[in-house]
């Protein structure tokens, strides 16, 4: 399983675009990258997944470049709700039961008015 | 999206008594169940991957006897917390995939919170 590594906390500011970097050098072949949101006291929510170049949806965009050691997850115009902790996880999408999830520390994003 | 459901939210019980916490996928068959445990400030830990009719497998550093998982259906898996003591004190999650693909996406409870006193 790939090591992440991201920025222990993140602040800005209601309407600014945030950028989280996420690191996986050891990333494999067959890996995919997935990014959850969590808020305190709940359960981990999907965000987006993707494998290489640019994936977007409703809620963000994540952007992986071509040696793919490294992705962004990208938060248009945030607001106070997008504060939570968010993690990045690499994982073989194609191992079946064995795919299970590791989760790294995250990065606590922090939003003010 | 699919939901995964957790019963209780909130549980306190008294140091050796013995906790069943309950995860449901409601509208979809789970081949495959996680359970986490998270304590405050820090990250999920796997503790377990339960498959519908065979054994759990643990991770390294959880106690199998203690921690017994139970996955009887496609739709419940249950977590018993055995002679239950204060450092068990925690957040416990479990997440639910329908198939049996690792690309399937993984549905998180919303996590019961135990409290041992």
């Amino acid at each position: 399983l790939a090591k992440t590594t991201q920025p222990i906390s993140m602040d800005s500011y209601e309407g600014q675009e945030v950028n989280i970097t996420c690191s996986h050098n050891n990333i494999a072949t067959n890996d995919y990258i997935t990014w959850y949101q969590q808020f305190p006291s709940q359960g981990p929510r999907f965000i987006i997944q993707g494998y290489k170049t640019k994936v977007t949806n409703e809620v963000a965009s994540l952007f992986i470049p071509a040696d793919r050691k490294s992705s962004t997850l990208s938060l248009p115009r945030v607001s106070l709700s997008d504060t939570a902790v968010y993690y990045c996880l690499v994982g073989d999408r194609n191992r079946g039961s064995a795919s299970k999830i590791i989760f790294g520390s995250g990065t606590r994003l922090s939003i003010r008015p | 999206g699919a939901v995964v459901s957790q019963h209780p939210s909130r549980v306190i019980c008294k140091s050796g008594t013995s906790v069943k916490i309950e995860c449901r996928s409601l509208d979809f068959q789970a081949t495959t169940m996680f359970w986490y445990r998270q304590f405050p400030k820090q990250s999920l830990m796997l503790m377990a991957t339960s498959n519908e009719g065979s054994k759990a497998t643990y991770e390294q550093g959880v106690e199998k006897d203690k921690f017994l998982i139970n996955h009887a259906s496609l739709t419940l898996s249950t977590l018993t917390v055995t002679s239950a003591h204060p450092e068990d004190s925690s957040f416990y999650i479990c997440s639910a995939r329908a198939g049996d693909g690792g690309g399937d996406e993984q549905y998180f409870g919303p996590g019961t919170r135990l409290t041992v006193t």
